[in-house]
């Protein structure tokens, strides 16, 4: 069964700086991965995914996500945080083929200090 | 187009009462997927139907069912309310399978008392 691990449950960053979120996975072959963000109240956004091709992909609000397959991570990065990325980030993995249900991590909730 | 909505926003609900949820999916999609959101368990997936069947099914007790008309849109029951069953609980839709990127509304916040 595929699963998700997402360690850190709460990070604080300055705005300006530099963010990586980190996500570890459990799937027997090639997974598909998400990241989506949730803002309070809110349902939650996609930021990025990743099927197949460039392990680097780009998405949304400057958020950028790397698949390496031999650390079985896809971590979310972003080079300059501002205050409106405060929210909670769940990494997400699916079976290939997308006929299977989605596996959701329990979060990282961001804090963004000025 | 329109995005997934979902009907009503706020609901509170004594013990022992049935409630229905509904979702309206992005025009187009096929698939509704429900997950229940807590903030001692996170995000779990209940149930995903693709044109009107079901597909997938989570670890919930059969309290909980749904439905899929043929417009595609969804509706989920959960029947003997309990007070854990106090959560957001979010649609999504896909336009091919519950396993590919998903488009969420805004949710169900179900207060049982």
């Amino acid at each position: 069964a595929q699963s998700v691990t997402q360690p850190d449950i709460h990070i604080t960053v300055s705005e300006g700086a530099s963010l990586e979120l980190r996500c570890n996975y459990s799937y027997g072959a090639t997974p598909y991965l998400f990241w989506y963000v949730q803002s309070p109240g809110q349902g939650l956004q996609l930021l990025l995914k990743y099927f197949s091709g460039d392990t680097l992909v780009q998405g949304i609000k400057g958020f950028e996500a790397e698949f390496k397959r031999s650390q079985s991570s896809f971590n979310l990065r972003k080079p300059s945080v501002h205050w409106s990325d405060a929210a909670e980030y769940f990494c997400a993995v699916g079976a290939s083929g997308g006929y299977q249900k989605v596996t959701f991590g329990t979060g990282t909730k961001l804090q963004v200090i000025p | 187009k329109a995005g997934v909505t979902q009907t009503p926003r706020y609901l509170i609900k004594t013990r022992g009462q049935q409630v229905t949820l509904s979702c309206s999916p992005i025009s187009g999609h096929r698939s509704v997927s429900w997950y229940q959101q807590t903030p001692g368990q996170g995000l779990q997936f209940l149930f995903e139907y693709f044109s009107e069947t079901q597909r997938n099914k989570g670890n919930f007790p059969g309290r909980f069912s749904g439905r899929q008309f043929s417009n595609s849109r969804s509706e989920m029951n959960v029947s003997t309310l309990e007070l854990g069953d106090s959560a957001l609980y979010l649609c999504a839709s896909s336009n091919r399978g519950g396993g590919l990127e998903q488009y969420f509304g805004p949710g169900t916040r179900l207060t049982v008392t």
